[in-house]
Formats: structure tokens, C-alpha cells, sequence
């Protein structure tokens, strides 16, 4: 199984600053088919991005992501008030043995 | 707008059975596979099995096989996730997932999500 890793496990910043997350795999992700969701206090996951880099519907581009092999980030360029919440990355390049990152938490700073 | 709509909350004593469920609308429901996802509380994201509506064809997590029953009612446009016998452990949130699979019909992410039904387990 793979075990994804993410990094930080909280970040504290300020509306309109560049948010970093990571997330490393314990082994390389076939075809870098990661992914990226959000969840908010009381509501339900976000898919955000697919397939490493891929925005999913509706997702506004100030959201990004990257990397490859075991090494991804996400990135948010200029934070949003509604932007903090948690985020879990996802890989499923060993499916059906997918997995989830156990998250990373962004606070307002 | 693609929405899945789940039941509401339950409570529960151990043994007892469940069945929750979650349906669909805004898409071609039998043109989809439908999944469910765990939470603990305070924990990560588990996935735990999906099917397909078109034929109940269905998939699991080997973690939850045996413990759960997908199934879905493609004529109501509907899917449910079921226990015969539910423990203290099965306390958490379930998350219905509209999934994307791979060509041989493994889950790969998921694309729209239920608002989610908690399952309180307690004697």
C-alpha cells in the first residue's frame, strides 16, 4: 500500500499570501495520478485537481498542482478567506488499492 | 448541477442492521459508477467499495468486503450502503461518491460528493 505523507500537517498564513502543501508517496505513483480535495468544517470533500495538474469543474485557477514520481505539491497563489480548510491529496495509480493522505490542515493566520 | 443527496443521520445500538442511502440527480446516474467513503472521526479518508448502475456490478476495498453491502436501485436513481450487524467501530461519517474508473473498472478519484450521513454506534 502506498502511504501518502503530507506537509505540513498545519499552516497558518494570511489572506493573499502563496500557500505550499505537500504531499510525498512511500513509493513512486503510477502515471502521477494524484489527487487534490478540500474539505471545510461541517461539509463534505472537494475534488479540486486530478491527474497531478488537472483542475477539476469549476476550480478557479489561483489553485495549481504539481510534481511527479513520489514528490507533489499544491499550491494556492493568492489565498481566499474561504480557502482555509483541509486538504488531502489521494493517489490512485495503485488502484483499487487507492489512498489518502491523512491531510493538511490551512488556518488563518 | 450534479447532486447526490444522502439520508440522515442514524444512531444505533451494536447488532443492529442499516441501511443508508444515496441519490443522485443533474447526471445520467446509470451512466456512472457510485462509491462510498468512510471518516472516522477526527480521521482521514477511506474509500470502501463502488457499482456500477447499470448491472450492480460492484467493487470493494478487500478492508470492507464482507462487512458492507453496496447496492443501488438505478429506477429511483439511488444507491445504498448497508450493514447486517453494526459495531462500536462503525461510528464514523459515510460519504456517497459519484467515482472516475480506470478501463478496467477501478475507482480512481471522485468527482461530486454527498453532504454525508453519520452513523453513531453505542450501547
Amino acid at each position: 500500500e502506498i502511504v501518502l505523507t503530507q506537509s505540513p500537517g498545519t499552516l497558518s498564513l494570511s489572506p493573499g499570501e502563496r500557500a505550499s502543501l505537500s504531499c510525498r508517496a512511500s513509493q513512486s505513483v503510477a502515471s502521477n495520478y494524484l489527487a487534490w480535495y478540500q474539505q471545510k468544517p461541517g461539509q463534505a470533500p472537494r475534488l479540486l485537481i486530478y491527474g497531478t495538474s488537472n483542475r477539476a469543474t469549476g476550480i478557479p485557477d489561483r489553485f495549481s498542482g504539481g510534481g511527479s514520481g513520489t514528490d507533489f505539491t499544491f499550491t494556492i497563489s493568492r489565498l481566499e478567506p474561504e480557502d482555509f480548510a483541509v486538504y488531502y491529496c489521494q493517489q490512485y495509480g495503485s488502484s483499487p488499492r487507492i489512498t489518502f493522505g491523512q491531510g493538511t490542515r490551512l488556518d488563518i493566520k | 448541477e450534479v447532486q447526490l443527496v444522502q439520508s440522515g443521520a442514524e444512531v444505533k445500538k451494536p447488532g443492529e442492521s442499516l441501511k443508508m442511502s444515496c441519490k443522485g440527480s443533474g447526471y445520467t446516474f446509470a451512466d456512472h459508477w457510485i462509491g462510498w467513503v468512510r471518516q472516522m472521526p477526527g480521521k482521514g479518508l477511506e474509500w470502501m467499495g463502488i457499482i456500477w448502475p447499470g448491472d450492480s456490478d460492484s467493487r470493494y476495498n478487500p478492508s470492507f468486503q464482507g462487512q458492507v453491502t453496496i447496492s443501488v436501485d438505478k429506477s429511483i436513481s439511488t444507491a445504498y450502503l448497508q450493514w447486517s450487524s453494526l459495531k462500536a467501530s462503525d461510528t464514523a461519517m459515510f460519504y456517497c461518491v459519484r467515482t472516475r474508473v480506470s478501463a478496467n473498472y477501478d475507482p480512481y478519484y471522485f468527482d461530486y460528493w454527498g453532504q454525508g450521513t453519520l452513523v453513531t454506534v453505542s450501547s
